[in-house]
C-alpha cells in the first residue's frame, strides 16, 4: 500500500536559522497536505499542494510539490520559538490520505 | 464556527475492559474520520464515514474495535476488550467533502491509557 516517509524525524534548530523537512511517497500522489501539531495539541491544516512542481508560501514557510508528485518539502526561514511542534505531510492517492510519521522541531533560543 | 468536539479528553482503563469515545463533527461536514495516533507516530486511519455509511474501514481491528455514525452526525468508537497496545490518542476529524480534496479539521482527541 501507499507509504509516506518523512525525514528527518527530529530537527533541532537554533532560533533564527533555516531548515527543511522532506516527505517522500512510494506512489504518485494526487495531492499532498501539510499539518502542524503543537505539543499536546491536535494536527492543524497548513496547506494543500495539487499541481506538479507547485510552490506555495505562507510567511516564513515555503512548501513545494515535486515534479513527479511523489515528494514534497517544507522550508522554514528564520525559525522562531512559535515554530515548535511536529510537522506532518499527508499524501492523497485514490482518495486515501496517508500521514507520514512527522518531523518534530525543537528550537534553541 | 464550532470545531470538532470529542469526549472524554482522557481515559484510563485496565486491559480487557471496554471503552467508548464520542465525536461531534463540524456542522454540515459529511465526512467523519477516526484516527489512532500512537506516541511518536503519525495519525493512522481507523475508519471513514460519508454521512452514515462506511467508506473505508480496512485498518480497523474489527475483532475489538467498532464504530457507528447514527443519523450521519455524531459518531462513537468503541474498543472491547482493550489491549495494552491500544494506548494512544484517538482523534476524530471531519471534512466537508471526500478526503483527498478537502482539508481535515481535527478534534482535541481522547488520550487512552490501557494498564
Amino acid at each position: 500500500g501507499q507509504q509516506v516517509m518523512q525525514i528527518p524525524q527530529y530537527q533541532h534548530v537554533q532560533e533564527g536559522e533555516d531548515f527543511t523537512t522532506y516527505c517522500n511517497s512510494s506512489t504518485t500522489l494526487s495531492n499532498i497536505q501539510w499539518y502542524k501539531q503543537r505539543p499536546g495539541g491536535h494536527p492543524v491544516f497548513l496547506i494543500q499542494l495539487v499541481k506538479s512542481g507547485e510552490v506555495k508560501k505562507q510567511k516564513r514557510l515555503t512548501f513545494q510539490f515535486g515534479e513527479a508528485k511523489k515528494n514534497s518539502s517544507l522550508h522554514i526561514t528564520a525559525t522562531q520559538t512559535t515554530d515548535v511542534g511536529t510537522y506532518f505531510c499527508a499524501g492523497s492517492n485514490d482518495y486515501k490520505l496517508s500521514f507520514g510519521a512527522g518531523t518534530t522541531v525543537t528550537v534553541r533560543a | 464556527e464550532a470545531g470538532v468536539a470529542q469526549s472524554p479528553r482522557y481515559k484510563i482503563i485496565e486491559k480487557r475492559q471496554s471503552v467508548a469515545f464520542w465525536c461531534n463533527p463540524i456542522s454540515g461536514h459529511a465526512t467523519l474520520y477516526w484516527y489512532q495516533q500512537i506516541l511518536g507516530q503519525g495519525p493512522k486511519l481507523l475508519i471513514q464515514f460519508q454521512n452514515n455509511g462506511v467508506v473505508d474501514d480496512s485498518q480497523l481491528p474489527k475483532d475489538r474495535f467498532s464504530a457507528e455514525r447514527l443519523k450521519g452526525v455524531d459518531s462513537t468508537l468503541k474498543i472491547q476488550p482493550a489491549k495494552l497496545e491500544d494506548s494512544a490518542v484517538y482523534l476524530c476529524a471531519s471534512s466537508s467533502i471526500d478526503r483527498g480534496n478537502e482539508k481535515l479539521f481535527f478534534g482535541s482527541g481522547t488520550q487512552l491509557s490501557v494498564l
